[in-house]
């Protein structure tokens, strides 16, 4: 099946300094991923769109200039948390829709923590 | 707007009894509904999905969900648990060809020996 991939797993930081999350299709092709985070015992949250080619798209309180997402490539998003702070310490979750045949695929999560 | 509500935070079954999670949605027209779930420390997986063609639909593990327009509901079963089954259980709804994934809150499922 089609394979989702995040990059770090985890990763621990300072308050203040910036994190990148990577998300990347492995074996097929996606216009468009979208980024989520989880706090712990929570549902999952769309914070926003992330399409090839152009801007993201978010979603309704998500800070744009806080969470910076790059779609550089069909297989490759990036999610950049700038001047992170402890609050923003969550699960982030992308996932990607294949071009070929419209599924939508997870990746494993990130699990940020800022102290 | 589009909405799922997941009625139990919390399901605990005995091995090899059914299991029932319950869901209902909100849409002002058919929606795409799904049901994800999600093993600690593992990514999320496709439990199965409708988009409008037959009411019932089966997924993997036995898993299967019965769309009821006339209840606005789309609840989870499965006819015997197995141990392997505890984890978290997600109810999604997708407004239409968007490919946004709604979330409901989630339901544990606890199997018991």
């Amino acid at each position: 099946g089609a394979v989702v991939s995040q990059h770090p797993s985890w990763v621990i930081c300072k308050s203040g300094t910036s994190v990148k999350i990577e998300c990347r299709s492995l074996d097929f092709q996606a216009t468009t991923m979208f980024w989520y985070r989880q706090f712990p015992k929570q549902s999952l949250m769309l914070m926003a769109t992330s399409n090839e080619g152009s801007k993201a798209t978010y979603e309704q309180g998500v800070e744009k200039d806080k969470f910076l997402i790059n779609h550089a490539s069909l297989t490759l998003s990036t999610l950049t948390v700038t001047s992170a702070h402890p609050e923003d310490s969550s699960f982030y979750i992308c996932s990607a829709i294949s071009l070929l045949d419209y599924e939508q695929f997870f990746g494993p999560g990130t699990r940020l923590t800022v102290l | 707007a589009q909405s799922v509500t997941q009625l139990d935070s919390h399901v605990s079954v005995s091995e090899g009894t059914p299991v029932l999670l319950r869901c209902n949605y909100s849409s002002s027209y058919s929606p795409s509904l799904f049901w994800y779930v999600q093993h600690p420390n593992k990514g999320l997986q496709l439990l199965l999905k409708y988009t409008s063609a037959a009411t019932l639909v089966k997924g993997i593990n036995g898993f299967e969900a019965e769309f009821k327009k006339s209840e606005t509901s789309f609840h989870l079963t499965k006819p015997s648990a197995h141990m392997s089954d505890a984890a978290e259980y997600f109810c999604v709804v997708s407004p239409f060809n968007t490919g946004k994934l709604i979330f409901g809150q989630g339901t544990t499922l606890q199997v018991k020996p």
